[in-house]
């Protein structure tokens, strides 16, 4: 089945550093790609649509000046928290689709803990 | 509103038991569902779906059958293992992303 990558899995930085997690399909190619965000016991909080040769498309309340998103090529995807906080502390997911309309399924990446300090 | 709706846990029970987790949800016409499960630690998982209305999902002793005069999708399973703890959530498709419920944490005892 298709596999979605990420990296790093998980990532411990200070407060006021910048953070890069890139997010990757390995066996098929996605113009589209999603970033979620799931604090403890809760469920996931799209933050935003990430397309290819484009810009993204944010979520209400999320801001795009601090998750920064870019989709490099059909494959890539990479999000960066700009100047973390420790609010920013959460477990960050990808997914990319594959079909279309309203029978695509999502590949899921295993997601991406930041622990900011 | 909510486009999923999924019966809030947790959810305890012992080695072989039933389970049933409920799930409805909201949509025009009749999109995919699924169920994805996400054990401690990881990622969520597919753990089965369904593509149109009577379908019946399946997967690891779990089914799910795709109701749409309920408009529902509940998780059911004979009898669990303790391997089976984990978050469950039930979702839909949307024209390119997932329309999640807020999970049900499921802990099976010995």
């Amino acid at each position: 089945g298709a596999v979605v990558s990420q990296h790093p899995s998980r990532v411990i930085c200070k407060s006021g550093t910048s953070v890069k997690i890139e997010c990757r399909s390995l066996d098929f190619q996605a113009t589209t790609m999603f970033w979620y965000r799931q604090f403890p016991k809760q469920s996931l909080m799209l933050m935003a649509t990430s397309n290819e040769g484009s810009k993204a498309t944010y979520e209400q309340g999320v801001e795009k000046d601090k998750f920064l998103i870019n989709h490099a090529s059909l494959t890539l995807s990479t999000l960066t928290v700009t100047s973390a906080h420790p609010e920013d502390s959460s477990f960050y997911i990808c997914s990319a689709p594959r079909g279309s309309g309203g029978h695509n399924e999502q590949f899921f990446g295993p997601g991406t803990r930041l622990t900011v300090l | 509103g909510d486009s999923v709706t999924q019966m809030e846990g947790p959810v305890t029970l012992s080695e072989e038991a039933f389970l049933t987790i409920n799930c409805t949800y909201t949509a025009t016409g009749y999109p995919s569902l699924f169920w994805y499960v996400q054990y401690p630690g990881e990622g969520l998982q597919l753990l089965l779906k369904a593509t149109k209305a009577d379908d019946k999902g399946s997967n690891k002793g779990f089914e799910a059958t795709y109701r749409k005069e309920t408009t529902s999708f509940h998780l059911e399973k004979g009898s669990v293992q303790v391997s089976d703890s984990a978050v469950y959530f039930c979702a839909r498709a949307g024209a390119n992303n997932l329309f999640f419920g807020t999970g049900t944490r499921l802990t099976v005892i010995p």
